[in-house]
């Protein structure tokens, strides 16, 4: 079975830092994996994927994250902080051909000016 | 294009009062289908998905139960709500990518409060 960790239920940055929010991914088969992103009484929207192809994906608004598959972790960083970053973001998995997806606890990101 | 909808977007409901959330899916035919949970300060709970028509997945035993009358209609629905019911509910289309992977997208959100 897959399942994905989020390191850090919290995380706070100052506006120009650097963001890293970490995601270690456990499956038994090679994994699908996406970050998304959730403002305040809104739904998930997809930042990025992972499909296989590039180990380091880039998404919208500036963020990327990189496949290790020796680390198993998929953590996702965008160089500069952004007021408007604050939200809570969902690192998930999901297996080759199947119809699940799993997702972490979440990360809480703070920006401060 | 595809776009989801889901209504109402707020709801306030007496404890012990039945539930009815819809989901509807425009622009795609044949997706699977999902509602997650979100209670406060905690991630998403998958509690159903569906993959056609009358064809239902239960992830969690509980007072919920899902229908889909129709290939873009998904429903959530209970007989009596529980205080425990509460939290952000959100409904979720996928489509297979080219690779085998299965991406989903989300719609707006219910938020529902059981008092």
């Amino acid at each position: 079975a897959q399942s994905v960790t989020q390191l850090g239920s919290h995380v706070s940055v100052s506006e120009g830092a650097l963001v890293l929010l970490r995601c270690n991914y456990s499956s038994s088969v090679p994994p699908y994996l996406f970050w998304y992103v959730q403002y305040p009484n809104q739904g998930l929207q997809l930042l990025l994927k992972y499909t296989s192809a590039a180990t380091l994906v880039k998404g919208i608004n500036g963020f990327e994250a990189e496949f290790k598959k020796s680390e198993t972790s998929f953590h996702l960083t965008k160089p500069s902080a952004h007021m408007s970053d604050a939200a809570e973001y969902f690192c998930a998995v999901s297996p080759y051909n199947n119809n699940d997806m799993r997702f972490g606890a979440g990360t809480r990101l703070t920006v401060k000016p | 294009s595809q776009t989801i909808h889901q209504w109402p977007a707020t709801l306030v409901q007496p404890v012990g009062s039945p539930l009815s959330l819809e989901c509807t899916v425009e622009g795609t035919s044949n997706p699977n289908l999902y509602w997650y949970r979100q209670a406060a300060g905690r991630g998403l709970q998958l509690l159903f998905y569906s993959v056609g028509i009358g064809q239902i997945s239960s992830e969690v035993p509980q007072n919920l139960s899902a229908s889909r009358p129709q290939d873009w209609q998904f429903i959530l629905s209970s007989k009596k709500l529980l205080l425990s019911d509460s939290g952000f509910y959100l409904c979720a289309w996928s489509r297979w990518g080219a690779g085998g992977y299965n991406e989903q997208f989300f719609g707006p959100g219910t938020r529902l409060t059981v008092l």
